[in-house]
């Protein structure tokens, strides 16, 4: 079933510790992004990639970073976990990055805890 | 700086109509979005707007006055399985999504 995924599903984390996010694509899109998703707040874009082998800061970068070697994938990489890393996260991808309703499509996210 | 307003919560009935309400200012305007995400789930596409007027599909219908920085989202015969958030997203002028808070509304039998 095409869509996209994301693993893991949920973790807890001793702060600290170096943790990846994995997003997979298989709808050929060339744009993706990776938002965290707070109580009481909307959406936040941390990064974003328009196509494979670009990359850009979205609204809330800091301490997040992100790699995208090919079309399919992109994931997402704390270096070192705080406790305001807490979150859910999730991935999303759209055919193209600017113009037209350009649907951005979900994955179902990981749930992330920071201790 | 750029900001997307809706109501934090809504009740309704079954089988009745809500109107869900969008504000929005923003550096530039290329679209409107919304979304809806049940609990503990992803966002799902709902509809879009770039041009003044009304969107319908189906239960769901969209509304958009770009002179008034404003939209709303239409809801008819609510069923149980409406009880979700709804997102109202504005695409700004460097073609990101702005995201509201979002809308949980509840629908009571």
């Amino acid at each position: 079933i095409a869509g996209i995924t994301q693993a893991p599903t949920s973790q807890i984390l001793a702060a600290g510790r170096r943790m990846t996010l994995r997003c997979t694509q298989d709808m050929r899109h060339n744009a993706m992004y990776w938002y965290r998703q707070d109580l009481g707040l909307g959406l936040r874009l941390i990064h974003y990639s328009n196509t494979a082998g670009t990359t850009g800061k979205g609204e809330v970068p800091d301490g997040y970073s992100v790699s995208r070697a090919n079309t399919d994938d992109f994931p997402l990489t704390l270096a070192s976990a705080v406790p305001s890393q807490t979150s859910v996260y999730f991935c999303a991808s759209s055919d193209s990055a600017s113009g037209g309703a350009d649907t951005q499509y979900f994955g179902p996210g990981t749930r992330l805890t920071v201790l | 700086g750029q900001n997307i307003d809706q109501p934090t919560e809504m009740t309704a009935t079954e089988g009745a109509i809500v109107q869900i309400n969008c504000t929005y200012q923003t550096s530039g305007f290329n679209g409107l979005f919304w979304y809806q995400q049940h609990a503990g789930e992803a966002p799902t596409f709902l509809s879009y707007n770039v041009l003044d007027g009304l969107e319908e599909k189906g239960r769901f219908s969209s509304f958009l006055s770009r002179s008034k920085g404003y939209s709303y989202l239409l809801l008819k015969e609510l069923q149980m399985k409406d009880s979700a958030s709804y997102l109202c997203a504005v695409r700004d002028s460097n073609y990101q999504l702005i995201w509201g808070a979002g809308t949980k509304l509840i629908i009571k039998p």
